[in-house]
């Protein structure tokens, strides 16, 4: 079935270093993958998605590339800050008909100043 | 236009107790979807809703757990006779029509638990 393998975290990083946060995905055909961003106490908000393979999501300075011959949709950010601490979610939506989306576990990023 | 709302935002039940979970859509959403998050781990999907319609509930544990999304007023979560194992964050999410579930928007949860 539909799945995703998502990094372990925590991650702690300094300000303005490089994150990346590992996904790799199980799926069939072309699924849609997204990753979700959630702050303490709060729901899951959108960070970015991507719906075809060699597609670019990109927001806030975030950006995963659906890479379908690696089955991966990494997340990267060129200089994290403090207010990117949260924990990140990779998820995608299969294509067999079901409109769930299948999530990560989730990677607990902490930026320290 | 509001986001997705849930109520209420915690809630506290005794083991044997019911719990309702109310969740009201965007405006112009008429899809909605139920996950739970145990702690630490990531979001399980329970049920997929339209309005009157349960589309797809093959993540709802058989016993205990109901939904509705009636044609008028929020969806809600039932869950009866509750445990402690149930203790966990319970997010609503809701989608436009002809949107296929690419879209989904996220309530704040209801996080309950069990004593």
């Amino acid at each position: 079935g539909d799945s995703v393998t998502q990094m372990e975290g925590p991650v702690t990083l300094s300000e303005e270093a490089f994150l990346t946060i590992n996904c790799t995905y199980t799926a069939t055909g072309y699924p849609s993958l997204f990753w979700y961003v959630q702050y303490p106490g709060e729901g899951l908000q959108l960070l970015l998605k991507a719906t075809k393979a060699d597609d670019k999501g990109s927001n806030k300075g975030f950006e995963a590339t659906y890479r379908k011959e690696t089955t991966s949709f990494h997340l990267e950010k060129g200089s994290v800050q403090v207010s990117d601490s949260a924990v990140y979610f990779c998820a995608l939506r299969g294509v067999t008909g079901a409109n769930n989306l299948f999530f990560g576990t989730g990677t607990r990023l902490t930026v320290i100043p | 236009n509001a986001g997705v709302m849930q109520n209420p935002r915690h809630l506290v039940r005794r083991r044997g107790q019911e719990a309702r979970l109310r969740c009201s859509p965007m405006k112009g959403h008429s899809h909605v979807y139920w996950y739970r998050q145990l702690p630490e781990e990531g979001l399980k999907f329970m049920v997929y809703l339209q309005k009157e319609n349960i589309i797809d509930e093959s993540g709802m544990p058989k016993e205990r757990f109901s939904a509705e999304f009636p044609k008028e007023g929020p969806s809600i979560l039932r869950i009866q006779q509750v445990v402690r194992g149930d203790s966990a964050a319970y997010f609503c999410a809701s989608s436009p029509p002809l949107a296929g579930g690419i879209e989904q928007y996220f309530g704040p949860g209801t996080r309950l638990t069990v004593t």
